[in-house]
């Protein structure tokens, strides 16, 4: 079983705020690293799909980065507002592992007004 | 991106009936689908892989006899829990996608609660 963590669990901050979160994952036998949005009962949304390493990618103000020799990805939200609460989940996808994600247990972002 | 409906929302059955849970793609063919389950404070772990037309391959330590995967269309797979039990208790979700390399999307997911 891939192990891929998240930390911190849960984080709540002020709207306006800027935060950041990680994701570690397997620095062997990459193909990808996705990250996903997931509000309460409603679908998880993908956010960005990273490939390359040293890769940026940026929607709106959430930018994430990867990197894949340390085995590592940190997503970024600058100027959190309250429609940014949602849970931020990540998943590993191996050169291996025919298609399938592994995710992480996701961070809990909680944006207070 | 693509709509993918997931039925029931939530459910709550007795011990030892059967729940069947749908997962549809509403606006592309799904040629493969995947079927999660997360206990809580635990991360989404994938229970099975179903390819159009195909037996759905099993993660190791799942049931294929408990947890019945039907993937008869491109649009539609059902899984049914059978004969559940309180330990089958769970959040269920599914994702579906197009192609081997395209996006996969996700349903809204089922919470099963089996009383």
């Amino acid at each position: 079983i891939l192990n891929v963590e998240q930390s911190p669990q849960s984080l709540h901050v002020q709207e306006g705020d800027s935060t950041n979160f990680t994701c570690s994952f397997p620095s062997s036998n990459f193909y990808a690293l996705h990250w996903y949005r997931w509000e309460t009962a409603k679908s998880p949304e993908a956010l960005f799909v990273m490939t390359l390493n040293g890769d940026e990618k940026k929607k709106g103000r959430i930018s994430a980065t990867l990197n894949t020799k340390e085995g590592y990805s940190y997503l970024y939200i600058k100027g959190s507002q309250p429609e940014d609460s949602a849970t931020y989940l990540c998943a590993f996808k191996g050169g291996s592992t025919l298609g399938r994600l592994y995710f992480g247990r996701g961070t809990q972002l909680t944006v207070w007004p | 991106g693509a709509v993918v409906s997931q039925h029931p929302s939530w459910v709550i059955c007795k011990s030892g009936t059967s729940v069947k849970i749908e997962c549809r793609s509403l606006d592309f063919q799904a040629t493969t689908m995947f079927w999660y389950r997360q206990f809580p404070k635990q991360s989404l772990m994938l229970m099975a892989t179903s390819n159009e037309g195909s037996k759905a391959t099993y993660e190791q330590g799942v049931e294929k006899d408990k947890f019945l995967i039907n993937h008869a269309s491109l649009t539609l797979s059902t899984l049914t829990v059978t004969s559940a039990h309180p330990e089958d208790s769970s959040f269920y979700i599914c994702s579906a996608r197009g192609g081997y390399d395209t996006e996969a999307f996700f349903g809204q997911g089922t919470r099963l609660t089996v009383v």
